[in-house]
């Protein structure tokens, strides 16, 4: 039973370009979550998503960055424009639904480098 | 006022000995925290959940709810080498929808051999 996929696990963008991350959930979970950490920061959360649906939003940066969950395919965060501010681990994390206890269960993140 | 608060540590301690994380929270109904261990360049990884006042044991770690207090804990017995990693205390707030989670800032602890 596979866990939390993410993809790229690094990469590397200059200041202005878009950077795209990936986020497959465990097989049987429909709720992903994407969180963003700094170096030496903790986890901070960004948005939360259901199939074909953003439940909440409410720590994502008001321009520049979205979220998807798209019926087939991939969970995907999207950053445009980037800065070098925006050099982070990103990790997504999945549930199998709302009430379940309230784990949830971490992919190994992606490392965005803004040069 | 931040949500969850950590110390940041270091905490260091001798291999063999108790190892104590505190961590307080700001929103009197929260229900449900969580324990994670993040070696440095890897992901969270879940270790302890707690859900009612009082202590929970799993092997050599032990959490601590005090809900009127707003504090959990997290002992770690015989602490060894390799539980040196950052520990992040996480809170399921009672105000949200899901399992959304707001975490601490992580304590890291230093196993000395």
């Amino acid at each position: 039973n596979a866990g939390v996929m993410q993809n790229p696990r690094h990469l590397v963008r200059r200041r202005g370009q878009e950077a795209r991350l990936r986020c497959s959930p465990m097989k049987g979970h429909s709720h992903v979550y994407w969180y963003r950490q700094l170096p030496e920061e903790g986890l901070k959360f960004m948005v939360y998503l259901q199939k074909e649906n953003i439940i909440d939003e409410s720590g994502m940066p008001k321009e520049r960055f979205s979220a998807e969950f798209p019926k087939e395919g991939p969970s995907i965060l999207r950053i445009q424009q980037v800065v070098r501010g925006d050099s982070a681990a990103y990790f997504c994390a999945s549930s199998p639904r709302q009430g379940s206890g309230g784990e949830l269960f971490f992919g190994e993140g992606s490392r965005l480098t803004v040069l | 006022q931040k949500e969850v608060e950590q110390n940041s540590g270091p905490l260091s301690v001798p291999e063999g000995a108790i190892a104590s994380l505190n961590c307080t929270y700001s929103d009197r109904v929260s229900q449900s925290f969580f324990w994670y261990r993040q070696y440095s360049g890897k992901s969270p990884e879940l270790i302890m959940s707690i859900y009612s006042n009082g202590d929970k044991e799993d092997g050599r770690f032990t959490a601590q709810l005090n809900k009127a207090s707003q504090y959990v804990s997290l002992l770690i017995r015989d602490s060894q080498p390799s539980d040196s990693a950052t520990y992040l205390c996480a809170v399921n707030m009672g105000n949200n929808a899901g399992n959304m989670l707001t975490f601490g800032g992580g304590t890291r602890l230093m196993v000395k051999p």
